[in-house]
């Protein structure tokens, strides 16, 4: 079936450190792949995305590599900010499908000044 | 504001109730979408429709809840004889096309079951 696994949280940086969040996943096919982020109080939102192999989403600095080989498709930022602290959600949608998407369970990044 | 809005933003209610959700997209998305959220989980699939159809359900869905999107613009999703189990945050979002894969999401409405 399909299936994303993210790494747990919480995250706790400080200001200008290098973030990683690790997301590998499961799937028939070849799905498209996306990073969603809900900053406190409000919706998630759509961070970023690769709709095939070794594509590279960006945005905000943010950015993640579609790995096939790895079935990976990792977040970084090289120097984080307060106002990044949010929930990050590693999602699929599979191969085909124009439906639903499945997301993993969430990463909590703590940002400290 | 023409996000995507839901109501309410949160109903406490006994178990055995009936509860309905109501989800306003935004006005030029076609594509309406369900999902329940658990505290430290991800939003879980529940259906969506394309216009007034409804094209997919989860097997979370099971008889006792029923979405309906009459008009092809606002939805609702009523949950009868509410159970504890039922408490959680309910999201709806919404898009123009599938193509994208981006969904713009609204706030949610949180349900707790007594």
């Amino acid at each position: 079936g399909n299936s994303v696994t993210q790494m747990e949280g919480p995250v706790t940086l400080s200001e200008e450190a290098f973030l990683t969040i690790n997301c590998t996943y499961t799937a028939t096919g070849y799905p498209s792949l996306f990073w969603y982020v809900q900053y406190p109080g409000e919706g998630l939102q759509l961070l970023l995305k690769a709709t095939k192999a070794d594509d590279k989403g960006s945005n905000k600095g943010f950015e993640a590599t579609y790995r096939k080989e790895t079935t990976s498709f990792h977040l970084e930022k090289g120097s984080v900010q307060v106002s990044d602290s949010a929930v990050y959600f590693c999602a699929l949608r599979p191969g085909g499908s124009q439906g639903n998407l499945i997301f993993g369970k969430g990463t909590k990044l703590s940002v400290k000044p | 504001d023409t996000g995507v809005s839901q109501d309410p933003r949160h109903k406490i209610t006994k178990r055995g109730q009936n509860v309905t959700f109501r989800c306003d997209p935004i006005s030029e998305h076609n594509r309406l979408y369900w999902y329940r959220q658990t505290l430290g989980q991800g939003p879980e699939f529940l259906t969506y429709f394309q216009n007034e159809a409804q094209l997919e359900k989860s097997r979370l869905l099971s008889d006792r809840f029923s979405a309906e999107r009459p008009k092809g613009s606002f939805s609702t999703l009523e949950i009868q004889r509410t159970e504890q189990g039922d408490s959680a945050m309910y999201l709806c979002a919404s898009s123009r096309t599938a193509e994208t894969g981006e969904l713009f999401f609204g706030e949610g409405s949180r349900l707790t079951v007594l």
